[in-house]
Formats: structure tokens, C-alpha cells, sequence
């Protein structure tokens, strides 16, 4: 079975720029979760996506969006990049809320000049 | 608001020793707990979780965890450790009791097998 897939693995851009991030999950399941890694600021969640509803989103500001597709594939959006966005997203999916763990991928590094 | 906390930084075990990597939650209502581990430059591999029934929890490529309710704790556990082990360990707490897959991470313990 296939696992998560994330694209593209390593981008770069330029502060007010924007970028997507794709993410397929395993198949089979329907829950796909957001996480952003940095060294400052560990692992923070962003939002979660559940049969193409964002069902919790973490503590950011709106420049990060995402949605889910009717496939359990999901993306996320950061638009007017900022120097601190750099970081690793990394994507995770489950097959439900019940079972509890998460699938990760092995994340987007994402790099702002 | 569910915190899981990982007191140390680093641990150091020589090969073939058991070691011990910490966690201590704070949790409002019932724990989901999991300790995931992370290679460099790779996502996070799910090893162990505990949502309810005993209280040693066996997991992949020979680790075991502990919960403990009185003391608040959940360590990951080895026998006896491989240089392979060497990676980082993280610790989550489901946020809301099970609600959403929402999952608070601790900081971190970065675990350093010696040959």
C-alpha cells in the first residue's frame, strides 16, 4: 500500500510570493492533517480535513488555507510569504478519528529568501 | 488545554544498553498518547500509542512504552538499543480527547546510540 505522498519535496521562493503544497493520502483514508515543523517552533498543527471539511485549525494567520478534494486528496496554500513560513509541512493522514494515529509523509521543505 | 512535556534534550545510550526516553502529559478527561519517531530529513514514523486497556504498550521495531497514570507519564522504552534507534522522538497528546485527529507534540528528544 501505497503511503502518503507529498509534492513538491523541496521549493523555494521569495517573501510575498505564494505557494501550493499537494498531499495524496493513503488510500482509504479520509482524515488529512497539516502540521509545520521549524526549529524555533517544533511541530504546530494547521488544519485538519475530513471528507472535504476542515473539522480544526490550528493557530495561524489567514495567509494559510487549505481544502481537501472529493479523492481524500488535499492542499494547502500560503499566500505573501514571509521569511518565517520556512519551514518543513509536513501532511498526515488517517483512516479515522477511532484508530488515532497518523500516516505522515515526508513533508514539503519550504525555503523563503 | 491538553501539554505533553519531554524534560531532556538529548538522551546518550550505548549500544546494547536499555534506554528511556521521557514524556509527561497534562490532559484534561481521558489521555491519547502516541510517541512518534523522525529520521532526518524524513516525516514522522507512528511507533506505539495508548488510548485505554494495559498499561505497557508494545510497539514497532521492539519499543514499548509506560503509562503511568499517577505519575502523569508515558516513556518510550528498549531493551536494548541499536545504532539504528539514533533518530529524534516525539511524544503527542490527542488534543481533545479523541474528537479530531488534532495532536499537541512535545519538543523533542534527539536519542544518540554509540557503538
Amino acid at each position: 500500500k501505497a503511503g502518503v505522498t507529498q509534492t513538491p519535496r523541496y521549493l523555494i521562493k521569495t517573501r510575498g510570493q505564494q505557494v501550493t503544497l499537494s498531499c495524496s493520502p493513503i488510500s482509504g483514508h479520509r482524515s488529512v492533517s497539516w502540521y509545520q515543523q521549524t526549529p524555533g517552533q517544533g511541530l504546530q498543527f494547521l488544519f485538519e480535513y475530513f471528507s472535504e471539511t476542515q473539522r480544526n485549525k490550528g493557530n495561524f494567520p489567514g495567509r494559510f488555507s487549505g481544502r481537501q478534494f472529493s479523492n481524500s486528496r488535499s492542499e494547502m496554500n500560503v499566500s505573501t510569504l514571509e521569511l518565517g513560513d520556512s519551514a518543513l509541512y509536513l501532511c498526515a493522514s488517517s483512516l479515522s478519528r477511532e484508530t488515532g494515529e497518523l500516516f505522515f509523509g515526508e513533508g514539503s521543505r519550504l525555503t523563503v529568501l | 488545554a491538553q501539554s505533553v512535556a519531554q524534560p531532556e534534550d538529548q538522551v546518550n545510550v550505548a549500544e546494547g544498553n536499555p534506554l528511556t526516553v521521557k514524556c509527561t502529559y497534562s490532559v484534561s478527561g481521558n489521555p491519547y498518547l502516541f510517541w512518534y519517531v523522525q529520521y532526518p530529513n524524513r516525516g514522522l514514523q507512528f511507533l506505539l500509542k495508548y488510548i485505554t486497556g494495559d498499561n505497557l504498550v508494545k510497539g514497532s521495531y521492539g519499543f514499548e512504552a509506560e503509562f503511568n497514570k499517577s505519575q502523569t507519564s508515558f516513556h518510550l522504552k528498549k531493551p536494548s538499543a541499536l545504532v539504528s534507534d539514533s533518530a529524534l522522538y516525539f511524544c503527542a497528546v490527542r488534543d481533545d480527547g479523541g474528537a479530531t485527529n488534532k495532536l499537541i507534540f512535545g519538543t523533542g528528544t534527539l536519542l544518540a546510540v554509540q557503538p
